[in-house]
């Protein structure tokens, strides 16, 4: 089954430390794998995206990620982190089915920077 | 560029009325789709659309309806409200079904 999981539910971290937040992944074929960050109220928005290449992904905020093919893993992080930066992290991974491509979320991760 | 605009932002039913959330987008996209948020599930796809006139199922489609005669527009239709459908429904668009998605500010919806 096409998948992805967020381990962790919440990710508490100090103002200034790095943080990152966990994703794998199950799918068929290639990944194309995504990052998005919900703040109270609003919608989604896009943070960053893997289809090919490097596989350090660079993104908006000054946010990154990972993708490592054999862990099946796009963990997402930043050296240093803010206290605006505490929302809400969604990742993403494309499926395919019924011939067309949707996207399918994980739970979720809350994000907690204290100062 | 107002991007994705949902309306209304909160509604309240009552268990077996229907009603129509509605989606606009102004960004010329093809794939469109509805999503439900509940605590600790993530978003589920509701149904989604590659384009005027096509739309598919999602992973949680029963009880809802969709159409899509134009491109701009992508409503989602509550047939008859049942309280399990109490959520946070999002709908986006984006040029492809796999590139980043624009989300609208979502309704909350609650079924009493």
């Amino acid at each position: 089954a096409q998948s992805v999981a967020q381990p962790e539910d919440q990710v508490n971290v100090a103002e200034g430390n790095p943080l990152t937040v966990k994703c794998t992944y199950s799918v068929s074929g290639n990944p194309y794998l995504f990052w998005y960050v919900q703040y109270p109220n609003r919608g989604l928005q896009f943070l960053l995206k893997y289809i090919t290449g490097d596989n350090l992904v660079k993104g908006s905020y000054g946010f990154e990620a990972e993708f490592n093919k054999s862990q099946t893993s796009f963990h997402l992080k930043k050296p240093s982190a803010l206290v605006s930066d505490s929302a809400l992290y969604f990742c993403a991974v494309r499926a395919i089915s019924g011939g067309y491509n949707k996207l399918i979320f994980g739970a979720g991760t809350r994000l907690a920077v204290h100062p | 560029n107002a991007g994705v605009t949902q309306t209304p932002k909160f509604q309240v039913l009552k268990t077996g009325q229907s009603m129509t959330l509605q989606c606009a987008q102004d960004m010329n996209h093809e794939y469109m789709s509805w999503y439900r948020q509940d605590p600790g599930m993530g978003l589920r796809l509701i149904h989604y659309s590659v384009g005027a006139g096509i739309t598919d199922q999602g992973e949680v489609p029963n009880g809802y309806n969709v159409s899509r005669s134009t491109t701009e527009d992508f409503p989602l239709r509550l047939l008859s409200a049942a309280p399990s459908q109490t959520s946070v429904y999002f709908c986006a668009s984006s040029n492809r079904e796999w590139q980043p998605q624009h989300f609208g500010d979502g309704t909350r919806l609650s079924i009493l």
